[in-house]
């Protein structure tokens, strides 16, 4: 099984400025890395897959980055509606799909 | 707009069977594979079971955790897929997702849409 591992657990950042989200696999997952956002009493949505690409209707400041097994997340200009909590997962070994424990993002 | 609505959660004694069911619009439900993925209340995600569509066998996957004790299927006339689940286990507890899976080849891939879930509690 590989083993998706996220930091920090929870985040506090400010409205308007940078985030940035770590996710670490256990092994290489060719870039098969998708993040996702759930909001309180939401399902998650998809914000990026491939490592890097944004989803459908996901807004520009929503950017993902990395390769191999280290990738990262990165919001700039946080707007109320960011604070959420957010999920990388790994696609690259299916169909055992798994998850990082989550980054919860909270205002300061 | 694509939808999944999931139904069918309840509380249940355990060792008892339930069935959840997802009913999708909004797109061609056969040409894709569907998952259910569950959250423990204050917990992470845990993938449980994957489909493939008719055209890449139907053929199914599941989590350690839960083989053996629940079956995916589908009927995609309805355009509907259903998790059903038997000798249930206090930690079975949980919110269930039904989410969209787009293949290539067959391949799974990505999951990019989620329904909200339905709530399933195991008590003893």
């Amino acid at each position: 099984e590989i083993v998706m591992t996220q930091s920090p657990a929870t985040l506090s950042v400010s409205p308007g400025e940078r985030a940035t989200l770590s996710c670490r696999a256990s092994q290489n997952i060719n870039n098969r890395l998708a993040w996702y956002q759930q909001r309180p009493g939401q399902a998650p949505r998809l914000l990026i897959y491939g490592a890097s690409t944004r989803a459908t209707g996901i807004p520009a400041r929503f950017s993902g980055s990395g390769s191999g097994a280290d990738f990262t997340l990165t919001i700039t200009s946080l707007q109320s509606e960011d604070f959420a909590v957010y999920y990388c997962q790994q696609y690259n070994n299916w169909p055992f799909l798994t998850f990082g424990g989550g980054t919860k993002m909270e205002i300061k | 707009e694509v939808q999944l609505v999931e139904s069918g959660g309840t509380l249940v004694q355990t060792g008892r069977s339930l069935r959840v069911s997802c009913t999708a619009s909004g797109f061609p439900f056969g040409d894709y594979g569907v998952s259910w993925v569950r959250q423990a209340p204050g917990k992470g995600l845990e993938w449980v079971s994957f489909i493939r569509s008719k055209a890449y066998g139907g053929t199914t996957e599941y989590a350690a955790s839960v083989k053996g004790r629940f079956t995916i299927s589908r009927d995609d006339s309805k355009s509907a897929a259903y998790l059903q689940m038997d000798s249930l286990r206090i930690d079975d507890t949980a919110v269930y997702f039904c989410t969209r899976v787009r293949t290539v080849g067959g391949t799974p891939t990505i999951v990019d849409f989620w329904g909200q879930g339905t709530l399933v509690t195991v008590s003893s």
